[in-house]
């Protein structure tokens, strides 16, 4: 069975920073594109950064470009996000995802709440 | 990039059939056949639903269909169920930034 567990979230300060890690098992995660997905309070879902079978290839929306750096480790089955120089407006739920063709997220994680506010 | 095109709500009354559109430009929606779309019911996960315009996950109804003209791709949902009223959104590859890009969503209400 496909399964995805994020971890990492919390209460940050503005300007602070924070690591989630996402823990795939059930599939071979070294096959896979993998991503994070991010869902504001009430709003809608965004992509916020995509990263190649072998970590060779990252992308990123707009804006979290230059504060946020996606990586694996596929010895360890894992996915992470980096986040840097957080802003309020980067509050939201963070899902990690399968992707076996871009645009196509077929298995999702729980998601952690990431909460930015003084 | 802003994101794909959907109407804010759509509704239906049971047995009946909707359908949610979700418009783009040539450099997502209409350049490729990479569309997508989930389903999320409040407080729950998004869930795929359709994949590559118009291909369906083993296990979801076959109730739900999509289809592509141009920029603008569409989901239909026939024989409404009171389990189907949920937010659905589509997805598209694109050329742009982070490759892949949703659209606002739809509330979809079950009368």
């Amino acid at each position: 069975e496909v399964q995805l567990v994020e971890s990492g979230g919390g209460l940050v300060q503005p300007g602070g920073s924070l690591r989630l890690s996402c823990a795939g098992s059930g599939f071979t995660f070294s096959s896979y594109w993998m991503t994070w997905v991010r869902q504001a309070p009430g709003k809608g879902l965004e992509w916020v950064a995509n990263i190649k079978q072998d970590g060779s290839e990252k992308y990123y929306v707009g804006s979290v470009k230059g504060r946020f750096t996606i990586s694996r480790d596929n010895a360890k089955n894992s996915l992470f996000l980096q986040m840097n120089s957080l802003r309020a407006e980067d509050t939201a739920v963070y899902y990690c995802a399968r992707i076996p063709q871009l645009g196509r997220a077929d298995y999702w994680g729980q998601g952690t709440l990431v909460t930015v506010s003084s | 990039q802003s994101a794909l095109t959907q109407p804010a709500s759509v509704s239906g009354s049971p047995g009946q059939s909707i359908t949610i559109s979700c418009t783009g430009t040539s450099s997502d929606v209409g350049g490729y056949n990479y569309v997508s779309w989930y389903q999320q019911h409040p407080g729950k996960v998004p869930k795929l639903m359709i994949y590559e315009v118009s291909n369906r996950p083993s296990g979801v109804s076959n109730r739900f269909s999509g289809s592509k003209s141009g920029n603008t791709a569409s989901l239909t949902i026939s024989g409404l169920q009171a389990e189907d009223e949920a937010d659905y959104y589509c997805s598209s590859y694109t050329t742009s930034d982070s490759l892949a890009i949703f659209g606002g969503g739809t509330r979809l209400t079950v009368l």
